[in-house]
């Protein structure tokens, strides 16, 4: 019953190092997000996609980018880590044809608690 | 996009009381859907009501709707130890990109 994956539950990384999370879904969804969560802020937008290749920006795009180069795989990528990213991630994913996330909602990954040191 | 404002952001109950969180939005309601979330764990969508209902059920949970108030109110019936968790609001008819807010999070105390 796996939906969406991701790579890692925690992981740990160096101030200056790029670093991929990676979101793998088995749903035929179309649309990929990734967001942050943080004490106090909530979820925040970071990166979405709508279809392979496409990517738009959220609220909070800076210092990272993402790649969709196959439509069950999207990926986020810290261009070069700062202490200040280090958050939870999570990655979701909806369909498009069936109601977008309006008909049968956002089905999210089980997040990756990263710690940028 | 926009952000839900959930209410109150803190709620703690005794095991088999009613749990009740709010939702308010400042533009008009679409489709809207309460998520939950276990601590440190992704969200689990629970239901969605849409803007022509007024309330819908699922099990121990009742969510009614107020397009004229731009709210929505989750209710959870006898409540259990395993729902203590943080609870989500999301209006996500009308665009694409949408935004979660704060949440509100709930303790039941065995």
């Amino acid at each position: 019953d796996v939906k969406v994956t991701q790579s890692s539950r925690y992981l740990v990384k160096r101030t200056g190092e790029k670093v991929f999370l990676e979101c793998v879904q088995d749903m035929d969804h179309e649309n990929m997000f990734w967001y942050r969560q943080d004490p106090g802020l909530g979820l925040r937008l970071i990166y979405f996609s709508y279809d392979v290749k496409m990517k738009e920006k959220g609220d909070i795009p800076e210092g990272y980018s993402v790649s969709r180069e196959k439509k069950e795989r999207f990926s986020l990528i810290l261009e070069s880590a700062s202490t200040n990213q280090t958050s939870m991630y999570l990655c979701a994913s909806s369909s498009r044809w069936r109601g977008g996330a309006e008909g049968y909602g956002y089905t999210f990954g089980s997040g990756t608690r990263l710690t940028v040191v | 996009s926009q952000q839900g404002e959930e209410d109150p952001q803190a709620l703690s109950i005794q095991e088999g009381e009613n749990a009740t969180m709010n939702c308010s939005y400042k533009t008009s309601i679409n489709n809207l859907q309460w998520y939950r979330q276990n601590s440190g764990r992704g969200l689990v969508h629970l239901i969605l009501i849409r803007s022509n209902e007024r309330e819908k059920h699922s099990g121990r949970l009742r969510v009614t709707l107020d397009t004229s108030k731009k709210s929505s109110s989750l209710l959870i019936t006898a409540s259990r130890a395993a729902d203590t968790a943080s609870y989500f609001c999301v209006n996500s008819g009308g665009y694409q990109k949408v935004t979660f807010g704060i949440g509100t999070k709930l303790q039941v105390i065995p």
